[in-house]
């Protein structure tokens, strides 16, 4: 069975400061991690994924996230937050080759604040 | 806008009654996929189609719960004898066989029962 744990409900940065968002993963194989962000009143939107290669993968509005197997983590991040990235956050994982499970398995979500 | 779309957008009914939900993928995409968020949570993963065929069905899709992609396009997703705990948003998504699990939503319905 795949799992992904995000250890943080809320996160609060000041705008300007770099923000980082966890994300560990429990899969039994390779995996193609994912980031979604969720706004108000809105679907999920795609941020970025990392399917194999440079462990550092660049995403949509200046977002990144380093994929470390040993930790088995995909941490989101960001050099400098804007206000206009407070939303929820969202991990997924997948399996390289999962047979039948074609889905993704999300994690619980990590609300993103930044503060003016 | 040629995203994924969702109709009703909102639904509130008693419990007991059926209620049918539509997804349109985007126009290109073979798989479309559905799932269901309550509040606090991810979503959870219901069930997908890859064209007309439905390919997999979670232990959450209960009985009461049926999906159809009659022709490859739009889907429905119909609850019978709705309950309470059957509030939540649903989501629907689609994508391209070759996305590698890249999947596109939609703004989902949000279901309310009484």
């Amino acid at each position: 069975a795949q799992s992904v744990a995000q250890p943080e409900d809320q996160v609060n940065v000041a705008e300007g400061n770099p923000l980082t968002v966890k994300c560990t993963y429990s899969v039994s194989g390779n995996p193609y991690l994912f980031w979604y962000v969720q706004y108000p009143n809105r679907g999920l939107q795609f941020l970025l994924k990392y399917i194999t290669g440079d462990n550092l993968v660049k995403g949509s509005y200046g977002f990144e996230a380093e994929f470390n197997k040993s930790q088995t983590s995909f941490h989101l991040k960001k050099p400098s937050a804007l206000v206009s990235d407070s939303a929820l956050y969202f991990c997924a994982v997948k399996l390289e080759s999962s047979g039948s499970a074609r889905q993704l398995t999300f994690g619980s979500g990590t609300q993103l604040t930044v503060l003016p | 806008d040629t995203g994924v779309s969702q109709d009703p957008r909102h639904k509130i009914t008693k419990r007991g009654q059926n209620v049918t939900f539509r997804c349109d993928p985007i126009s290109e995409h073979n798989r479309l996929y559905w799932y269901r968020q309550t509040l606090g949570q991810g979503p959870e993963f219901l069930t997908y189609f890859q064209n007309e065929a439905q390919l997999e069905k979670s232990r959450l899709l209960s009985d009461r719960f049926s999906a159809e992609r009659p022709k490859g396009s739009f889907s429905t997703l119909e609850i019978q004898r709705t309950e309470q705990g059957d509030s939540a948003m649903y989501l629907c998504a689609s994508s391209l066989i070759s996305a590698m699990g890249e999947q596109y939503f939609g703004p989902g319905t949000r279901l309310t029962v009484t």
